[in-house]
């Protein structure tokens, strides 16, 4: 598996205030991603990323902001968090040395109250 | 409107037999299908793929096989373990790989429980 690192593990926030959650992986992989898992809906895209500064909008990315600023860090940010954005969140990367299979980092929950 | 479904949200086998999920999706364009498996409070594994060209593919006690005709795909377990308990996704992927700029579409997942 690739090494996918997210910090912070678990938080608790209140509404309104911003939250942003790191992802770092070690593979050197192009793409990578951000995720939201809740009960009933699987596995949500939330946005991607391409490469460096290269960003886009995946499934349920209104409230949500990212950045790459380096290929192994990806950043998403919750700016102005409300109950509805309490999840689970995933990070994940691939590339062609995986076979471009996704790999999944160990996941971040967030309560908003 | 949901691209890719697994209509069991769960699943109850018993040890040693056959371990059957089905997931069916709606998007012709999809080319490339995969199952992860997600035990709780850790990240979704990848468990094995299948391309659109072929009909199957097994890797040890695991195969899927994919009816494109029916927009249909299968994970069979044999035998069941204890440890195969957990919730199975099946995802799809637009393009002939697994990752890629656009990600997986997901299922909703379907929890499998082994019974001794």
């Amino acid at each position: 598996d690739a090494g996918i690192t997210q910090s912070p593990r678990h938080k608790v926030t209140e509404t309104g205030t911003p939250v942003t959650l790191r992802c770092h992986q070690t593979e050197n992989h192009r793409y990578m991603y951000w995720y939201r898992q809740d009960p009933g809906h699987g596995l949500r895209l939330i946005h991607y990323s391409y490469g460096v500064k290269d960003t886009d909008k995946g499934e349920v990315s209104d409230g949500y902001s990212v950045s790459r600023s380096k290929t192994e860090d990806f950043l998403l940010t919750l700016e102005s968090a409300t109950s509805s954005q309490t999840s689970v969140y995933f990070c994940a990367s691939s590339g062609t040395d995986s076979g471009n299979t996704i790999y999944f980092g160990e996941g971040s929950w967030l309560t908003v109250v | 409107d949901q691209q890719v479904k697994q209509n069991s949200p769960s699943l109850s086998v018993q040890e040693g037999r056959i371990s059957i999920l089905n997931c069916d999706y709606t998007n012709s364009m999809f080319d490339y299908f995969l199952w992860y498996k997600k035990y709780p409070a850790e990240g979704p594994t990848f468990l094995i793929s299948i391309s659109s060209i072929k009909d199957k593919n097994e890797d040890g006690r695991f195969t899927v096989f994919l009816n494109k005709s029916a927009k249909h795909l299968s994970l069979h377990i044999v035998p069941s373990q204890p440890g195969d308990s957990a919730v199975y996704f099946c995802a799809a992927s637009l393009g002939n790989s697994g990752g890629g700029a656009d990600g997986l579409t997901f299922g909703k997942g379907t929890h499998l429980i082994i019974q001794p």
